[in-house]
This record gives C-alpha cells, sequence and structure tokens, in this order.
C-alpha cells in the first residue's frame, strides 16, 4: 500500500495570507491529485498533475508536482474564507489508474 | 444531471446490529469506490469495482462487511454486525474509468455512529 503524507495536519490562518500544504511519499506516482472536502460533504476534484516537475494554478491556487514524481505541494495565495476545508492529495500507481490512495488530509482554517 | 446519491445521509445503531448503505452511481459511470472516513483524516478504499466485478476489496473486512453492484449499477455496502469503531462517514464515489486517473465524483456520504 502506498501511503501519501500531508503536512501540516491543521493549519489556521488570517485572511490575506499565504500558504503552502505539502504531500509526500516514497512512492512513485504515475498522477496525483488534489481534492477539497467541505463539512457534510464528499471532496470535490481541484487538479490532475501527471508530469513530473509540471505546475498548475488555478486562480489562487498554484499546484506542482515534484520531478520524481513521489512528492507534491499546494500553494495558495491570499486565502480567503471560503478556501476553509479539508484538502486530499491522492495518487495513483503507475499502471494503476483506478487504485488511487488518499493523504492524510490537510484542514485549512480561514480566519475573517 | 444528477450527483453521486447515497442514502441515508445519518445512521445511528447500536452495537452488534447490522447496517446497509445505499449508493446510486453517475450515470455511465463504470467505476465505483467504497470508502470509509474518520473525522479530518483522508477516506480509505474499502472496495472498488469495475462494472459488477470486484476488482480491490483487499481492505473490506471481510468477516463483517459485504457489498455488491448489481447489473454494474447500483451499489449496497453493508456491515453485519456493526461495531464502535466502525462508526464513521462512509463515502461513495464513481469515475468513468478507463486507462488514465480520471475525476471520481464524491456523494454527500452516510454518517454512522455505533452506540
Amino acid at each position: 500500500t502506498q501511503l501519501l503524507e500531508q503536512s501540516p495536519q491543521f493549519l489556521s490562518i488570517q485572511e490575506g495570507e499565504n500558504l503552502t500544504v505539502y504531500c509526500n511519499s516514497s512512492s512513485v506516482f504515475s498522477s496525483l491529485q488534489w481534492y477539497r472536502q467541505e463539512p457534510g460533504e464528499g471532496p470535490v476534484l481541484l487538479v490532475t498533475v501527471v508530469t513530473g516537475g509540471e505546475v498548475k494554478k488555478l486562480k489562487r491556487l498554484t499546484f506542482q508536482f515534484g520531478d520524481a514524481r513521489k512528492d507534491s505541494s499546494l500553494h495558495i495565495t491570499a486565502a480567503q474564507p471560503g478556501d476553509t476545508g479539508l484538502y486530499l492529495c491522492a495518487g495513483a500507481p503507475t499502471g494503476g489508474y483506478q487504485k488511487v490512495t488518499f493523504g492524510t488530509g490537510t484542514k485549512l482554517q480561514v480566519i475573517p | 444531471e444528477a450527483g453521486v446519491v447515497q442514502s441515508p445521509r445519518y445512521k445511528i445503531i447500536e452495537k452488534k446490529q447490522p447496517v446497509a448503505f445505499w449508493c446510486n452511481p453517475i450515470s455511465g459511470h463504470n467505476t465505483l469506490y467504497w470508502y470509509r472516513q474518520n473525522l479530518g483524516q483522508g477516506p480509505e478504499l474499502l472496495i472498488r469495482y469495475e462494472n459488477e466485478e470486484a476488482v480491490d476489496d483487499s481492505q473490506l473486512p471481510k468477516d463483517r462487511f459485504s457489498a455488491e453492484r448489481l447489473k454494474g449499477v447500483d451499489s449496497t455496502l453493508k456491515i453485519q454486525p456493526a461495531e464502535l469503531g466502525d462508526s464513521a462517514v462512509y463515502l461513495c464515489a464513481s469515475s468513468l474509468g478507463g486507462p488514465t486517473l480520471g475525476e471520481q465524483f464524491f456523494g454527500p456520504g452516510t454518517r454512522l455512529t455505533v452506540l
């Protein structure tokens, strides 16, 4: 079983601050996804990265896939209260595209 | 288009009682997943179906958990008998499947409390 460790586990920041969430593994992933989950709902996909070193931007969110495809980061610029939620990375092993492992999660709270 | 539907949304039972969860995936999605999620943690896969075939059930506690996906559409997850440690949110997700990592669409989950 491939493990995905996320850090930090909890993060409470003021509106307008920047933050970075990390997703690390000792295993290589063919692709990696980031999801956000709000209380009482299921996770919703934010992005999929497939190439080592790839950087994707989604408004104020920047996602990076590590060169070795073992890690990823999510950077949020000027966080807003609407960014509050549980952020989850999820990786798929090479050749097992639908066999996804979720990370341990990072709970973000943005205080107005 | 309707999303993934799960029922019930909440269930409270006493230990040793049976419980069942139902999931209706998005139309046309071949792959269906059942996950268990504890508060503040990532979902843990219980079972994955490709159409009606269970292709990954290595994490399913088979002594008390069972699942079925008749006709490759709806799915039911059952626990019998439930234990205190089974309290969690049970999530169902579906995806198109295929050779690339696709988006999983999740239902709202069923929050199970075992007393």
